[in-house]
């Protein structure tokens, strides 16, 4: 079964400098997402994106934060200068964007520990 | 409160038992998800149910959903210590947004052997 993969599984980084999150959505959606959740917390939307642009953010997806597609599988999220509040498990997700078929698939994270 | 709000926030039972949880939310909504997750790793697709749907099935699951009451709730039958994990729902509000979910807090739910 197509799945959503993430790399990588633990990034460990140092305030202030940037990280890059990849993930390869399932190949035939069309609908991309990233999402966070720090320790013990709710999972919170950051932002999404469709058509080669962002479609909506949240008030966490601040000018720290970008997201590109590169190029035809590869969906990144970038933090330009981390914060050590911005240690989290972010997780990408993906949909298919046709009627029917709602479901966001989710990848398995990738867990940024900032110090 | 919040978007999908999970109560009870934890839950333990023994094997075998049959564990509900339940989600409350405020606004309309597209549809209803819930996800599992395991400690510290990603979440999984359990159940989607639509607004005009009011129960659904999927093996050991059953998902009800009263939109009058903007409530829905997850019973899981003869459960088993694998279902250990913390268990999620999530609203979708469709319309013409990106139909970003809204997480609740979820409900850790814990089952003895």
């Amino acid at each position: 079964e197509p799945e959503v993969t993430q790399t990588p599984s633990h990034q460990v980084t140092q305030m202030g400098q940037e990280v890059i999150l990849r993930c390869v959505p399932i190949s035939n959606h069309l609908y991309f997402y990233w999402y966070r959740q720090i320790l013990g917390q709710k999972v919170e939307f950051l932002v999404s994106f469709y058509n080669n642009e962002i479609s909506e953010k949240s008030e966490i997806f601040d000018d720290q934060f970008s997201v590109e597609r590169p190029d035809g599988s590869n969906f990144t999220l970038k933090i330009r200068s981390t914060k050590l509040e911005d240690s989290a498990m972010y997780f990408c997700a993906s949909r298919i964007d046709w009627g029917g078929t709602d479901t966001q698939y989710f990848g398995p994270g990738t867990r940024l520990t900032v110090l | 409160s919040q978007q999908g709000e999970e109560d009870p926030q934890a839950l333990s039972i023994q094997e075998g038992e049959n564990a509900t949880m339940n989600c409350s939310y405020k606004t309309s909504i597209n549809n209803l998800q819930w996800y599992r997750q395991n400690s510290g790793r990603g979440l999984v697709h359990l159940i989607l149910i639509r607004s005009n749907e009011r129960e659904k099935h999927s093996g050991r699951l059953r998902v009800t959903l009263d939109t009058s009451k903007k409530s829905s709730s997850l019973l899981i039958t003869a459960s088993r210590a694998a279902d250990t994990a913390s268990y999620f729902c999530a609203t979708d509000p469709g319309g013409a947004g990106s139909y970003q979910l809204t997480f609740g807090k979820g409900t850790k739910l814990s089952v003895i052997p």
